[in-house]
This record gives C-alpha cells, structure tokens and sequence, in this order.
C-alpha cells in the first residue's frame, strides 16, 4: 500500500509569494493531520480534518494560513503571503479510528521542507 | 495550554545498556501515549502505545505510564547504534478530538557503538 504522499519535497520562494502544499492521504484513513516540525517549536499541529471536514484549526497560526480537503484522497495546505518564519518542514499525516492504537497512530508523509527567503 | 514536556538531550548509552526516556504531560485528564521515534531527516513513527497504569512491553521496548504523577516513560533495554534518533512523546487529551496529538519536542539518543 502507499503511504502518505506529500508534494513538493522541497520549495524555495520568496517572501510575499504564495505557497501551496499538498497531500495524499492513505486510502480508507478518515482522519488527516498537517503538522509544522522546527527545531525551536518541536512539531506543532496546524489543522486536522475528520472525514473531509475541519475539526480543530486552532493551531494555524494566522489568516495567512489556509487548509481544505475537497475529498477524501486530497488536501492542501495554503500560504499566503509567505514570510521568512514560515520556513520549517510540514507534515501531512492521516489515521484511522479504528486502528490499533484508537486513532493515535498517524502515518506521515515525508515531509515538504520550505524556505522562505 | 497543555504541554508535554520532554528532556532534549541528547542522551548517550553505550551499545547494550538500557536507555530511559522520560516525559511529562500538563493535561491531566490525557488518556493515550504514544511513543514515536524519528530518525534524522525522516518522518515520525509510531512504536509503543499506552492506555493504562503500569508497562507495557513490546520486543525490546518498555513503555510506563503513571497518571497520578503526570508522567510516561520509554525504556530501550539492549541499545543498538540503530536506535539513535529523536523519540517524540505524544498525547491525546481527554478534550481534544481523537487523534489530535500533542507532541513533545523529542530526545535525541546516541548510542554509541
């Protein structure tokens, strides 16, 4: 099976451009998670949707920062206008409730590291 | 805000020894742990999961969990150079959707060969 799949990889923008993340999660997992890992702020959770609908977004640091699931195979991660603070490495991760560790156990993608220059 | 709270390191055992990573979570009303280890410039990992007072072990690894202190622990007997890496704690909080993890900022272990 694949797993999470994350795109780009890596991006280099300039402040003040838009930046667009994006994110396939594992097929049959209901619950989908975008995370920001830095060194000085660990990893922090931005957004979390539960069946394509967005639960707790209490974590996305300003209006700046946007987050839709369309459908359950695709979600996107939203910068706009980028700054130079944003650069970390996000994480897209998607789980099941009825697995084996009741929900806890996320599967990440490998991660989109942005610079903002 | 609930917190979890773990020692940075890095934490060096020499190949063999047992290693002891420690944590500590502010929310007392947190029902799950977890256990998550990240080798450098990779994804995290789920490897132990507890619900419940006491230990849980699995092959190699041990974790412990004491609600009354606020605490979880996770124990690496006979350390191998492959288990150098970041071990992240996490929680997931009575009020908080199942799922919605709260990381702490990891330990780093070296295990020297």
């Amino acid at each position: 099976d694949a797993g999470v799949i994350q795109s780009p990889r890596h991006e280099v923008t300039e402040m003040g451009q838009e930046v667009t993340l994006r994110c396939k999660p594992i097929s049959g997992h209901n619950s989908l998670f975008w995370y920001r890992q830095t060194m000085m702020r660990g990893l922090e959770l931005l957004i979390y949707f539960n069946n394509n609908v967005p639960i707790d977004d209490s974590g996305m640091p300003e209006d700046r920062f946007s987050a839709k699931m369309p459908n359950a195979s695709f979600s996107t991660l939203k910068i706009q206008p980028s700054e130079p603070r944003d650069s970390a490495v996000y994480f897209c991760a998607s789980s099941r409730s009825s697995g084996r560790a009741r929900g806890g156990e996320l599967f990440f993608g490998e991660g989109s590291r942005l610079t903002v220059l | 805000q609930k917190e979890v709270e773990q020692n940075s390191g890095p934490l060096s055992v020499p190949e063999g020894a047992i290693a002891s990573l420690n944590c500590t979570y502010s929310d007392r009303g947190s029902q799950s742990f977890f256990w998550y280890r990240q080798y450098s410039g990779k994804s995290p990992e789920l490897i132990m999961f507890i619900y419940s007072n006491g230990d849980k072990e699995d092959g190699r690894f041990t974790a412990q969990l004491n609600k009354a202190s606020q605490y979880v622990s996770l124990l690496i007997r006979d350390s191998q150079p492959s288990d150098s890496a970041t071990y992240l704690c996490a929680v997931n909080s009575m009020g908080g959707s199942q799922g919605n993890l709260i990381f702490g900022k990891g330990t780093k272990l070296s295990v020297k060969p």
